[in-house]
Order: structure tokens, then C-alpha cells, then sequence
């Protein structure tokens, strides 16, 4: 079973809040990864991480921001939520060229 | 990077059919693994298989790297079954996981 926590699991906000999507790992694992899944379609990687002060985008632009401060710990921020950022968003993480583990996903709605 | 096919996209069953499911790759890999996602949207791990066979239940994977491609076996299918089955590989220099589109399972009563 995977240690691997994403919160929250549902969250409907406002246009222009500003939101962190929390994950965290007790693996100790050291690359950290972000998935976009729109419904019914495939994943794609908007940011990655290597280890602790390492961040670097993925395949798909994103207007979020991550940061890696503890190895445990990858938070998701967006400044200004819109509409067009409703979404799942999935984290994941795994040890170098080993099996990656994903959390429950936080399903994002912004009205 | 990587490009990923999976076929069938959707796949319809009667309960106790058995089904194979495919993932061609584009390049070489050192990461394969497979998923289904439950209808709460969670990716459930179900085989790391970069090579060789598994067995895990009703359920078994095969991948052929020198080939490009990988099968999942879904055997004596419940209608737990149901639910979007994903490849996803990877290189062990660059670290990311890179998917196909699904294949879509519905296993009827």
C-alpha cells in the first residue's frame, strides 16, 4: 500500500481565489511528480520534481507553481483560479526508475 | 517524448469473459506499468513490468521490450473489473512517466 496523501479530495472555489493543492509522502521518495486529468481522458505531466529544491515543468504548460522545500512534501499553487483549471489533479512519487505510487487526486472546480 | 498507444479505447464484457488489452511504445523503455482507475478517480497500481511476465489474480501482464509492447489479461472478468485501464512508461533518464489514452472496460451482469 502506497503512503502517499493528497488534500483536499474535492474543492469547488471562486474565480480568482488563490489555492494550494496539498500532497505529501512518507516513502521517502525522491522524485515527485504533478498529473492533469481532464475527465474521461489521459494524464499529463505539468511539473516534476527531483529531489528537494529541484522543480521543473512538465509536457503540458500550466499556469500553477510548485515548490519543494521538504522531501516529503510537493504543494500546488494557483495565484488566480479560473474556470478553465477545473480539473483532476493527481501526485505521485517514486525512487529513481522504480514504480511510481499516485494519490487520490483532488477534483477541482472553478465557478 | 514517448508515444503511447493502447487498444482496444473501449472494451464491453459479459461477466466471466476473458480480454486483452494492448500498449504499443515508441522508444525504448525502463519503466512500464499499468493501472486501472477506480470511478473516485484514484490510479490503482497493477503490474510494474518494464519486462518478462506477472501474475496477479485473475489479472497478468506481459511485456515484450524488444518489441515495444505490452498486454494485460483480464480473465474471468467481474463487473469490479469495470473502469479505465492505463499503460504509462518511462525512461530512467528523464524519471516521467508518460501515458496512453485508456482503455475504457465495462464488464455487464
Amino acid at each position: 500500500e502506497a503512503d502517499i496523501y493528497q488534500t483536499p479530495r474535492y474543492l469547488v472555489i471562486g474565480t480568482g481565489k488563490k489555492i494550494t493543492l496539498e500532497c505529501s509522502q512518507t516513502m521517502g521518495h525522491d522524485k515527485m511528480y504533478w498529473y492533469q486529468q481532464d475527465p474521461g481522458m489521459e494524464l499529463h505531466l505539468i511539473h516534476y520534481s527531483y529531489g528537494v529544491n529541484s522543480t521543473e515543468k512538465g509536457d503540458l504548460s500550466s499556469e500553477s507553481t510548485v515548490s519543494r522545500i521538504r522531501t516529503e512534501h510537493f504543494p500546488l499553487t494557483l495565484e488566480s483560479a479560473r474556470p478553465s483549471h477545473t480539473s483532476q489533479y493527481l501526485c505521485a512519487s517514486s525512487l529513481v526508475g522504480y514504480e511510481a505510487f499516485f494519490g487520490q487526486g483532488t477534483r477541482l472546480t472553478v465557478v | 517524448g514517448i508515444q503511447v498507444e493502447q487498444s482496444p479505447p473501449d472494451l464491453i464484457l459479459q461477466e466471466g469473459a476473458n480480454s486483452t488489452l494492448r500498449c504499443n511504445f515508441s522508444d525504448s523503455v525502463n519503466n512500464l506499468q499499468w493501472f486501472h482507475q477506480n470511478p473516485w478517480g484514484q490510479l490503482i497500481n497493477l503490474f510494474y513490468i518494464p519486462s518478462g511476465t506477472k501474475q496477479n489474480g485473475r489479472l497478468s501482464a506481459t511485456t515484450v521490450a524488444t518489441e515495444r509492447y505490452s498486454l494485460l489479461y483480464i480473465s474471468s472478468s467481474q463487473t469490479t473489473d469495470s473502469g479505465v485501464y492505463f499503460c504509462a512508461v518511462g525512461r530512467s533518464n528523464d524519471y516521467k512517466l508518460s501515458f496512453g489514452a485508456g482503455t475504457t472496460v465495462t464488464v455487464r451482469a
